[in-house]
């Protein structure tokens, strides 16, 4: 099966940049995809095919990907961004959606 | 604005069958071009997706979980539905329902229902 490693948590300070990877067996060749989960709330995307932001998600929301390691990074960092986030890929070798374990996201 | 609603009982007992259903709302289901799936997270935990299921009623599904689920799809009534056979309290979770592209390349969960919590007690 297809694993994606996410680190359990992020802190930042208010204001700083967070990066929050995602690792993954030949990530670089698969559309990598973020969500943002807040408490007691469903997931919503924020970053879709690797670096693309939809509308309505604000522009400190960014994405991209090297090597093994996909990034999400949020810019400017507000007490309002404290969320669980995911990343997510399709791995065609199993036929499988699959998501990586989860980032707690923390604004010092 | 597409909207997905999941229902369904909220206690199940161990050993039975867990059944949702999700309705769609502001779309039509039928749409070749989307997929619709099932995602769950355990209290606490991470998100796992289950399976996604075409129009047409083609599937595919997690492989860990594949020996005891079934995912169908009613165009008529514009719902899909899980059923997941043999549960234990490991399956206690809330149940989400979302849609997804079809494209290969466009495969990301948007918009997704409000969840379902979803307990496995006697």
């Amino acid at each position: 099966s297809y694993d994606l490693t996410q680190p359990v948590s992020v802190s930042v300070a208010l204001g700083q940049t967070a990066r929050i990877t995602c690792g993954g067996n030949n990530i670089r060749s698969k559309n990598v995809h973020w969500y943002q989960q807040k408490p007691g709330q469903a997931p919503v995307v924020v970053i879709y095919r690797d670096s693309n932001r939809p509308s309505g998600i604000s522009e400190r929301f960014s994405g991209s990907k090297s090597g093994n390691t996909a990034t999400l990074t949020i810019s400017g960092a507000q007490a309002g961004d404290e969320a669980d986030f995911y990343c997510q890929v399709w791995a065609s070798s199993g036929a499988s959606d699959v998501f990586g374990g989860g980032t707690k996201l923390t604004v010092l | 604005q597409l909207q997905l609603q999941g229902s369904g009982p909220g206690l199940v007992k161990p050993s039975e069958t867990l059944s949702l259903i999700c309705t769609v709302s502001g779309g039509s289901i039928s749409s070749s071009s989307y997929f619709w799936g099932w995602i769950r997270q355990p209290p606490g935990k991470a998100l796992e997706w289950i399976g996604n299921i075409y129009y047409s009623g083609s599937t595919y599904y997690n492989p860990s979980l594949k020996s005891r689920v079934t995912i169908s799809v009613d165009t008529s009534e514009n719902q899909f539905s899980l059923k997941l056979t043999g549960v234990t309290a490991a399956d206690t979770a809330v149940y989400y329902c979302a849609r997804r592209s079809a494209a290969v390349a466009d495969n990301w969960f948007d918009p997704w229902g409000q969840g379902t919590l979803v307990t496995v007690s006697s």
